[in-house]
């Protein structure tokens, strides 16, 4: 167990729709990131917040959004939702730079 | 930018036989390099990293690997592997300072071990 913690775990919608996936890092990362992993694209980086603010952008479409709270706990946006965003999507949490802890995922299937 | 190869997409090896998963990476920046392992329906975990210092680095199941600056190679190693080994081992890097610091993951190879 990481002690990084997504909800939910599975989450199925249609084309169209929106969908809020949460993260909570462990206790005590200020950094938050967001992985997407499909078959076609692999791992990829999306976003990364720390301590509030965004710090770093990836491959995120505009269609996506996240943010951080004050609690520091982050959740990732997904709006007008295409057959082709269905894939697995990762949060990971860090203190410093080197060593990023991953959440267990949620595994998004749109129809 | 960075990027990062995984040469092999499948690797089969014998039951107790070593192993060697290749990656090589590119960057115009130094860089922090990393080996996750991924089991089925499960997250990511660390099996080791390079931030600096020794270039010899050895991680967590009696994985190491080496970086090597000169071929700009990080190749992760075991001398015996075990059925339980088997899963996708994914190669990442990472700018190092600054802390901006997604990662950049390569394909991933996937290691079946043979009984």
């Amino acid at each position: 167990d990481s002690g990084v913690t997504q909800t939910p775990k599975h989450l199925i919608t249609a084309t169209g729709q929106r969908v809020t996936l949460r993260c909570s890092p462990r206790s005590g990362d200020l950094s938050v990131y967001w992985y997407q992993q499909s078959l076609d694209q692999g791992l990829q980086f999306l976003i990364q917040y720390y301590n509030g603010e965004e710090r770093a952008k990836g491959n995120i479409l505009e269609r996506f959004s996240a943010q951080q709270f004050p609690d520091l706990h982050s959740e990732l946006n997904l709006s007008s939702l295409e057959l082709g965003d269905s894939a697995l999507y990762f949060c990971a949490s860090s203190v410093t730079s080197g060593e990023q802890f991953f959440g267990p995922g949620t595994r998004l299937t749109v129809l | 930018a960075q990027s990062v190869t995984q040469l092999d997409s499948q690797v089969p090896v014998f039951e107790e036989a070593p192993v060697e998963l290749r990656c090589n990476y590119s960057s115009s920046v130094s860089v922090y390099l990393f080996w996750y392992v991924q089991y089925p329906n499960q997250g990511l975990q660390l099996l080791l990293k390079y931030l600096s210092g020794s270039t010899l680095v050895k991680g967590i199941n009696g994985f190491e690997a080496e970086f090597n600056k000169s071929q700009t190679s990080f190749h992760l190693r075991k001398p015996s592997v075990h059925i339980s080994d088997t899963a996708e081992y994914f190669c990442a890097v990472s700018e190092s300072g600054g802390g901006a610091d997604g990662l950049t993951f390569g394909k991933g190879t996937h290691l079946i071990i043979q009984p």
